[in-house]
């Protein structure tokens, strides 16, 4: 199985900053890398697929970069809304999810 | 636009099967992939297998000896049942419809239902 890491796995921020959240995969994955939102008793939420492919309703200030085993999740201007678990998730191969990354509010 | 509706019941006993069903509204489940993934409480998502619309099937290697997915057409369901469970299988479990053009992801997902396994 690839193994994925999240980096941080938790961080405080205010609204306004620019956060990023880092996934590395074990081996080479392309770009066949997606990210996901989660709040608390919620379903999780497509954000970007294909490395950096903006789901449709996804607000602009999400982005997606990275290819082969190096990726990240950037928010440009952290909203309140934005408070959450973040997850990569790769499907080069058997699907794996990444540990998650805490998004709390400083 | 498509909707996606875990039921199933909340508590199972240790051994026993575990059996959800995922009701798709709003589309035809013939059109799509779907897949099922499960949460255990304070941890992180674990994908449990997916269900392509030829009807092939493909599971997480640490489950595939307990895992089966099906679909009904008739009723636009698909199920999910893993057996022998544990304590280890208590988790939410969500059903979720995949694309994949090119790209394989997950862009509607059910509410997620809970489920707990204990005597």
């Amino acid at each position: 199985d690839i193994q994925m890491t999240q980096s941080p796995s938790s961080l405080s921020a205010s609204v306004g900053d620019r956060v990023s959240i880092t996934c590395r995969t074990s081996q080479s994955i392309a770009t066949y890398l997606n990210w996901y939102q989660q709040k608390p008793g919620k379903a999780p939420k497509l954000l970007i697929y294909a490395a950096s492919s903006l789901q449709s309703g996804v607000p602009s200030r999400f982005s997606g970069s990275g290819s082969g085993t190096d990726f990240t999740l950037t928010i440009s201007s952290l909203q309140p809304e934005d408070f959450a678990t973040y997850y990569c998730q790769q499907s080069y191969s058997t699907l794996t999810f990444g540990g998650g990354t805490r998004v709390e509010i400083k | 636009q498509v909707q996606l509706q875990e039921s199933g019941p909340g508590l199972v006993k240790p051994s026993e099967t575990l059996s959800l069903t995922c009701t798709v509204s709003g589309g035809s489940i013939s059109s799509h992939y779907w897949s099922w993934i499960r949460q255990p409480p304070g941890k992180g998502l674990e994908w449990v297998g997916n269900l392509y619309n030829s009807g092939r099937t493909n599971y997480n290697p640490t489950l595939k000896s307990r895992v089966t997915i099906s679909v009904d057409t008739s009723v636009n369901q698909f199920s999910l049942k893993l057996n022998s469970v544990t304590a280890a299988d208590t988790a939410v479990y969500y059903c979720a419809r995949a694309l994949w053009i090119d790209y394989y992801y997950m862009d509607v997902w059910g509410q997620g239902t809970t489920v707990t396994v204990s005597s």
